[in-house]
């Protein structure tokens, strides 16, 4: 049972225009949600996260909104650029027994076209 | 800030070989961290999560005599894959977490190695 859902295996967007990748997830546990890029063979590397406490963060061209009703979070890239090409994993954090762990999504492959 | 590097990068070793990946926090103090194996095109599978000086605890389905996790101190975790086969032949990753330097906002945040990609022949 997947929870948490990247419905879009990809996306292709032009270069200068925005990139908004989804994320769905179904557990109300989760309480932090986390970006992260990966480029193939290279580990993760953070982007940007939000605490379930708040709806909107934002770092430079990456935005991430949470909309916790409908149990939803994006990121939004702003402008996009080549250099945006890879895999975006979104991560959902929830406590499990006395550890905290991160559920991944299968991640959105991100193509930024010049 | 908060750089996690991984040793080796890649490792090719024959059947029934113990292979050994080191994960480091080069400047934060890792009170816990993780390990994943990832295969072609699917996500992140945690493998076990290690605090320092504690037992580690694995996920479900992962043989913890074959997966032999050390997190003797707060900048070094081991993974030693025993009696290495074939199907066990894939890319591992570490991530580290500092929940008491990093300050606040960041405590949950994982940051990864590089990886280490295995071979086994």
């Amino acid at each position: 049972d997947q929870q948490v859902k990247q419905n879009s295996p990809s996306l292709s967007v032009q270069e200068g225009r925005i990139s908004i990748l989804n994320c769905d997830y179904t557990n109300s546990m989760f309480d932090y949600f986390l970006w992260y890029k990966k480029y193939p063979a290279e580990g993760p590397t953070f982007l940007i996260s939000i605490s379930s406490i708040k709806d909107k963060n934002e770092d430079g061209r990456f935005t991430v909104f949470l909309n916790k009703s409908a149990k939803h979070l994006s990121l939004h890239i702003v402008p996009s650029q080549p250099g945006d090409s890879a895999v975006y994993f979104c991560a959902a954090s929830a406590y499990a027994g006395n550890n905290r762990k991160l559920i991944w999504g299968l991640g959105t492959s991100l193509a930024v076209n010049p | 800030g908060a750089v996690v590097s991984q040793h080796p990068s890649w490792v090719i070793c024959k059947s029934g070989t113990s292979v050994k990946i080191e994960c480091r926090s080069l400047d934060f103090q890792a009170t816990t961290m993780f390990w994943y194996r990832q295969f072609p095109k699917q996500s992140l599978m945690l493998m076990a999560t290690s605090n320092e000086g504690s037992k580690a605890t694995y996920e479900q389905g992962v043989e913890k005599d074959k997966f032999l996790i050390n997190h003797a101190s707060l900048t070094l975790s081991t993974l030693t894959v025993t009696s290495a086969h074939p199907e066990d032949s894939s890319f591992y990753i570490c991530s580290a977490r500092d929940l008491l330097t990093l300050g606040v906002g960041h405590q949950e945040t994982q940051y990864f190695g590089p990886g280490t990609r295995l071979l086994v022949l």
